[in-house]
């Protein structure tokens, strides 16, 4: 059964700095990998989609990278600010239904 | 495009109530899926549907059905309203469950509280 797993659950950085977060999942058989953005009371906005055959994916200032033989995936954010305050998810689809598994999340705060 | 909408943003219901949250979308996509987000425990798959007139259990199915008549539409009904099933509520469409090139996209949730 696939397993979606993001560290840290929470963060909390000062605006200005790099920071990069992480995700596993157990099972390679995945179509993509999707990172998503959730505002409090909100639905989720997708960041960025990396198929089964890249390595990684780029939009502005965020870069998420797939190593499907470690079964882990990183989302890097550049130079932070506050608003990118918010809770980031992790989701793999699998192959198959296409179903996604998502990771529990993890929430961050970039402090002025 | 209005994407993906959900209707109602809130409810409450008594224990034992029925009700239909519904979802539809206007990009022509053949999947379609609902989740349940819950403090803890993340995002988890109810239903799903592959196209129209096909539909199947995800990971926590129980007390809800789902049918799917048109390609547009595709309503969450639940028999009878437990306390357990308080938690919002997220529709979510792609042009394919079989391609690794498209995107799901998410309606805004329903917010649902069982007394």
């Amino acid at each position: 059964k696939q397993e979606v797993t993001q560290i840290p659950a929470a963060l909390s950085v000062p605006e200005g700095e790099n920071l990069v977060l992480n995700c596993s999942f157990t099972d390679s058989a995945i179509y993509n990998l999707q990172w998503f953005r959730q505002d409090p009371g909100k639905g989720l906005t997708s960041l960025l989609l990396i198929q089964s055959s890249q390595r990684e994916q780029t939009s502005g200032r965020l870069n998420a990278s797939l190593d499907k033989s470690s079964g882990r995936s990183t989302l890097y954010i550049a130079a932070s600010q506050p608003g990118d305050s918010a809770t980031y998810l992790c989701a793999v689809k699998i192959r198959g239904q296409g179903n996604l598994i998502f990771g529990k999340g993890t929430k961050l705060s970039v402090k002025p | 495009n209005a994407g993906v909408t959900q209707t109602p943003k809130f409810q409450v219901l008594k224990t034992g109530q029925s009700m239909t949250l519904q979802c539809a979308q206007d990009m022509n996509h053949e999947y379609m899926s609902w989740y349940r987000q819950d403090p803890g425990m993340g995002l988890r798959l109810i239903h799903y549907s592959v196209g129209a007139g096909i539909t199947d259990q995800g990971e926590v199915p129980n007390g809800y059905n789902v049918s799917r008549s048109t390609t547009e539409d595709f309503p969450l009904r639940l028999l009878s309203a437990a306390p357990s099933q308080t938690s919002v509520y997220f529709c979510a469409s792609s042009l394919s469950g079989r391609s690794g090139t498209d995107t799901q996209y998410f309606g805004p949730g329903t917010r649902l509280t069982v007394l």
